[in-house]
């Protein structure tokens, strides 16, 4: 099952407003992503974290790789209709291969 | 460049009988993993390929299994079908062996199990 807990499961927010989501793991991964899946489609990569700490932005997505390597945040500022989806956290530990252990996901609606 | 495909689409199957997804890697790619993603969940990890030998391997029974072709590209295998393995089907490839984290994934192939 799952190691990752994900919140919020889902969020439905105005447009323009910014939004924060979040990943807690009772284990200590040495490399935290983040994922967006369109419907229909495959999970794609938004921000790969690679140290404890590092506070990393793509546009106006900001993620942070938690300090204790047990969690991370995501922040999108300023929501658009298209950043309708649901969004998933994985971890990553460097002798696991790329075993990735996903969260549950964030589902997130804009409401234009 | 081409993204990694995958194939069928969609499928329906018995309980019991037998499937197999194919996935062509992203051009330039040596390594595939596979990913089941169960309705309104995250991706669990089946397994990886790397060199045409399974490098890794999730929690999954012995009734997943799979193959990596000499041009990287890679077949899930699952016998005796069992309801809950209704599931979208992932199949993501990378750059530089086991330990790189820069998966590209296909659009997955829908099974569904009756």
């Amino acid at each position: 099952g799952q190691q990752l807990n994900q919140s919020p499961q889902s969020m439905f927010i105005q447009e323009g407003e910014d939004v924060s989501m979040n990943c807690t793991s009772s284990s200590i991964f040495n490399t935290w992503l983040w994922y967006k899946q369109d419907p229909g489609e495959g999970p794609v990569l938004l921000i790969a974290l690679y140290k404890a700490g590092e506070l990393t932005s793509n546009g106006r997505l900001t993620a942070q790789f938690g300090i204790t390597r047990k969690d991370s945040f995501l922040n999108i500022s300023a929501s658009i209709p298209s950043d309708v989806g649901i969004y998933f956290c994985a971890g990553l530990l460097n002798n696991a291969g790329n075993m990735l252990t996903f969260g549950g996901g964030t589902r997130l609606m804009v409401k234009p | 460049e081409t993204g990694v495909t995958q194939s069928p689409t969609h499928l329906i199957k018995t309980r019991g009988q037998q499937v197999t997804l194919r996935c062509s890697s992203q051009s330039g790619h040596n390594t595939v993993s596979w990913y089941q993603q169960a309705l309104g969940q995250g991706p669990q990890f089946i397994f990886q390929y790397y060199r045409e030998e399974e490098n890794g391997r999730g929690n999954f029974p012995p009734r997943f299994s799979g193959l990596q072709f000499p041009n990287y590209s890679s077949e899930l295998n699952v016998n005796a079908l069992e309801l809950d393995d209704s599931a979208l089907y992932l199949c993501a490839s990378s750059l530089g062996g086991p330990g790189a984290n820069v998966l590209t994934f296909g659009a997955g192939s829908r099974l569904t199990v009756l």
